[in-house]
């Protein structure tokens, strides 16, 4: 049974400041790893991919992995009122694997 | 900026009625997707579909769920008998890779919201 676990939140973070998130995965054979955002009553919006161990920036984000420790992360930096969403950790197999999802974690950026 | 498309936005149905949602994926995209949402939880897998054909389901897939390609355009999935539980946001995704690669992202439709009364 694959496996994705969030940190569900409340995360509040004053504006400015660096949100972090966190995710680990269960599949040892995970080879994709994706963050979505994800408004209320809206799908996921893909914000970030990382497929090799290390850090990948874009922009105000950060996407951080680890596979022998089973991790990822999600840096945003000098957060925005507009990055209050939940965050959703995603991570994929091989081929056209379905996404595996975390529950997410809601984040609140504080004005 | 191609989108995938999804209709309609709100379904309200009967308990035991059939339902259809549509989705139409990104036009050279070649796998299809569905998953579902139920309220305040995650998102759940349900379907792939390549080549005319289901490539993994889950056991959320279970007889009363079937999906289609019935032209060109259009992907679609039939819940035979709704049952209360069934109420949730579905989502279609597409990923466009034609070969073994996972380094492509998926990309959602703006849901179905399925009512069951």
């Amino acid at each position: 049974q694959k496996e994705v676990e969030q940190n569900s939140g409340p995360l509040s973070v004053p504006e400015g400041a660096i949100a972090s998130l966190n995710c680990t995965y269960s599949d040892r054979v995970s080879q994709s790893f994706f963050w979505y955002r994800q408004y209320s009553g809206k799908s996921p919006e893909l914000i970030m991919s990382i497929y090799s161990n290390g850090d990948k920036e874009d922009g105000r984000f950060t996407a951080q992995l680890n596979k022998a420790s089973q991790y990822v992360s999600l840096l945003i930096r000098d957060s925005q009122p507009s990055d209050s969403a939940t965050y959703l950790c995603a991570v994929k197999g091989g081929g056209a694997d379905g996404l595996t999802f975390g529950k997410g974690t809601h984040l609140i950026i504080q004005p | 900026e191609p989108e995938v498309t999804q209709t309609p936005s709100h379904q309200v149905t009967q308990m035991g009625q059939e339902v259809i949602l549509r989705c139409v994926p990104i036009s050279n995209h070649l796998y299809f997707y569905w998953y579902r949402q139920i309220l305040g939880q995650k998102v759940e897998f349900l379907v792939s579909f390549y080549n005319n054909e289901i490539s993994e389901k889950s056991e959320i897939f279970d007889d009363q769920f079937s999906v289609e390609r019935p032209d060109g355009s259009n992907f679609t999935l039939k819940i035979r008998s709704t049952k209360l539980e069934d109420s949730a946001m579905y989502f279609c995704a597409s990923w466009p890779s034609g070969g073994v690669s996972s380094y492509n992202e998926q990309f959602f439709g703006p849901g179905t919201r399925l009512t069951v009364l």
